[in-house]
Formats: C-alpha cells, structure tokens, sequence
C-alpha cells in the first residue's frame, strides 16, 4: 500500500487516559500535517513536520498534545489526559511539493 | 470574516440537476485554491484545482474571481454518486503550505 496510513482507525478512550497516533506516510513525502476534524466542521490544522523538524504549530494544539517525527518518517500524535472535547476525527495529510494526500483518519472516541 | 466560508446546505438536488457552490475566502493574496471531496466518515480527496481564473475537468468546472474573492464548483448533469460533502480550500501563502478548510457544503442527489 503506497498510501498514507493512519493507525488504529478507531479509538475509544475513558477521560484522563492518554492516547498516540500513528501516521506513516507516503516515502519521499518530506511534509507531514496534522488535522483534527469534528462534525459538520472542515478539518483544522494542528501541527506541521518538514522531514523531523516541527515547524509550525496551530494554538489549538493544547499543552496536552504533542506531535513527533523522529527519523522524518513516521509521525505520532499523542494526547494526553483526554477530555471530552478532544473527540473528533484525527487526519493526516503528507506531500512532497503541492497537493496533499490524507490518510484515512483516527477517530477518538473519549467517554 | 472568517478565513474560508462556504454555505453548510445541504443541497437535496434531483439527478441530472446542475447545482453550483460558493466560497469567499479572506486572504487577498492566495494564488491557488482546491476543492475537495468528502465521503462520510472518509477522508478528503483532492477534485480540483484551480489556478487561474477557473478550471473545468468533465461535469465539474470550478471559477475564481479574485477581485470579490470567491471561488465557485459547478456540477453539472448530477449523478447519485455525487452525494457528498464539498470543501473550499485555500493554502496558506506562508512557507508550511498549510491548507485552510471551509466547513463544506454537503450535496445530497437524488432520484
């Protein structure tokens, strides 16, 4: 499969616990993007990689959250001490010069 | 104004129907926009660029106007299968080439 690759594709998590996502992404896709997405609403931005360096991140990415890119393949976003609000589906998008392509997602669950 | 605004419908078109979207973006100085397609529970998926003043590939042609910064996707000759939700999206002009989405237009056709 020579798509991007999001894992798991569902998650359901209890308040207060943490969670980690992975993306592995599409191989020579230098940039690497993280969205969240809630219903009825466009996805949102939340961090951005070029290789492993996190270069941009949105305000929305509370203290709780954290994104890596150790070796400028692979990504993980992990959440910690999840709220009900974190709900929403997780989207990561890669590209190489324009044009994205996004992974199919993980939807959190938090009760 | 928000960055991308695009109205939610939903559109309940009949099949063979033509049926058109709008979307006004903020940032004068985008150059390049896309309109994305959205299963539900999928991801986005990449239907059009448009560049200049416009684009038509097949039933879909999508228009730019800069001067009143609206970008619009005409589809023409509707099919059942294009029941889906829209997505105007504009780049941003910085270096992370981030994208920003609008909440979508959600198109349902019908028989």
């Amino acid at each position: 499969d020579t798509g991007v690759s999001q894992n798991p594709r569902h998650k359901i998590t209890k308040r207060g616990q943490n969670v980690t996502f992975r993306c592995d992404p599409i191989s020579e896709h230098n940039r690497l993007y993280w969205y969240r997405q809630t219903l009825g609403q466009g996805p949102e931005f939340l961090t951005y990689f070029q290789n492993e360096a996190q270069l941009e991140k949105s305000r929305l990415l509370s203290d709780r959250f954290s994104a890596e890119r150790p070796k400028g393949s692979f990504s993980t976003l992990e959440i910690q001490r999840t709220e009900q609000g974190d709900s929403a589906m997780y989207l990561c998008a890669t590209s190489r010069t324009v044009g994205y392509t996004f992974g199919s997602g993980t939807r959190l669950t938090v009760v | 104004r928000k960055e991308v605004e695009q109205d939610p419908g939903p559109f309940n078109v009949p099949e063979g129907a033509t049926v058109a979207f709008n979307c006004t973006y903020s940032n004068s100085a985008s150059q390049s926009f896309f309109w994305y397609r959205q299963d539900c529970r999928k991801e986005p998926k990449l239907l059009m660029s448009v560049y200049s003043s416009g684009n038509e590939d097949g039933r879909f042609t999508a228009q730019l106007n800069r001067a009143s910064q609206y970008i619009s996707l005409l589809i023409r000759d509707s099919k059942l299968s294009d029941s889906a939700t829209y997505l105007c999206v504009v780049p941003n002009t910085g270096t992370a080439s981030k994208l920003t989405f609008g909440t979508g237009t959600r198109l349902q056709v019908t028989l």
